[in-house]
């Protein structure tokens, strides 16, 4: 595709549902970037994935949360046993080029836990 | 102290106006900078990258400046359509493929 889709772009859940949110990056795109926005806040680093790499979770809030990136282009992230203050925007971005530069940012999901 | 801190605003102009933005940042290893700016509920897009000589493009113009650790975006002529919220962003210095975003400074350009 052109761009980095994400799906869903909207859920609602439940408190204690587990939830998978899945990013397409764009594609030959090496690396793959997980972020949390909550509302008025900054964008949150969440887990990095970089070509075949073992994977950056050092911002994985804990560990009900958990990402996976299947043949270096589809990744899924999973929150398990969700929790009120996990509600937010869930964007994933992709770039072509180590150092973090030229993120390309999907449109998010925005996650509702009730 | 946040690794990157602005100020939120919320900057109100007219339509014409210059306006610039400064943001700092704490770790003086960092190497990458940027200004990416999100429109409210989409996802943020590049504005430019920043380099140590300062670069412009077009109405905007941003600067660094090491010493003082500090990040700046100028905006001239402003648009309508130049209202949004203006993220500063710095490479992690501990991972430096790692973006740490501050909290945005909000623009909005009256007519």
């Amino acid at each position: 595709g052109a761009g980095v889709s994400q799906s869903p772009s909207n859920k609602v859940t439940e408190k204690g549902k587990d939830v998978e949110l899945r990013c397409d990056p764009i594609s030959g795109h090496t690396a793959l970037y997980w972020y949390r926005q909550s509302l008025g806040q900054g964008l949150e680093f969440l887990i990095y994935f970089q070509g075949n790499s073992a994977p950056d979770k050092s911002g994985l809030p804990s560990d009900r949360f958990s990402a996976e990136r299947t043949g270096g282009s589809v990744s899924t992230l999973t929150i398990q046993r969700t929790q009120q203050e996990d509600s937010a925007v869930y964007l994933c971005a992709s770039s072509a080029l180590a150092g973090g530069v030229l993120q390309f940012f999907g449109p998010g999901t925005r996650l509702t836990v009730l | 102290r946040k690794e990157v801190e602005q100020d939120p605003g919320p900057f109100n102009v007219p339509e014409g106006a210059t306006v610039a933005f400064n943001c700092t940042y704490s770790n003086s290893a960092s190497q990458s900078f940027f200004w990416y700016r999100q429109d409210c509920r989409k996802e943020p897009k590049l504005l430019m990258s920043v380099y140590s000589s300062g670069n412009e493009d077009g109405r905007f113009t941003a600067q660094l400046n090491r010493a003082s650790q500090y990040i700046s975006l100028l905006i001239r002529d402003s648009k309508l359509s130049d209202s949004a919220t203006y993220l500063c962003v710095v490479n992690s210095a501990k991972n430096t493929d790692k973006l740490i975003f501050g909290t945005g400074t909000r623009l909005q350009v009256f007519p």
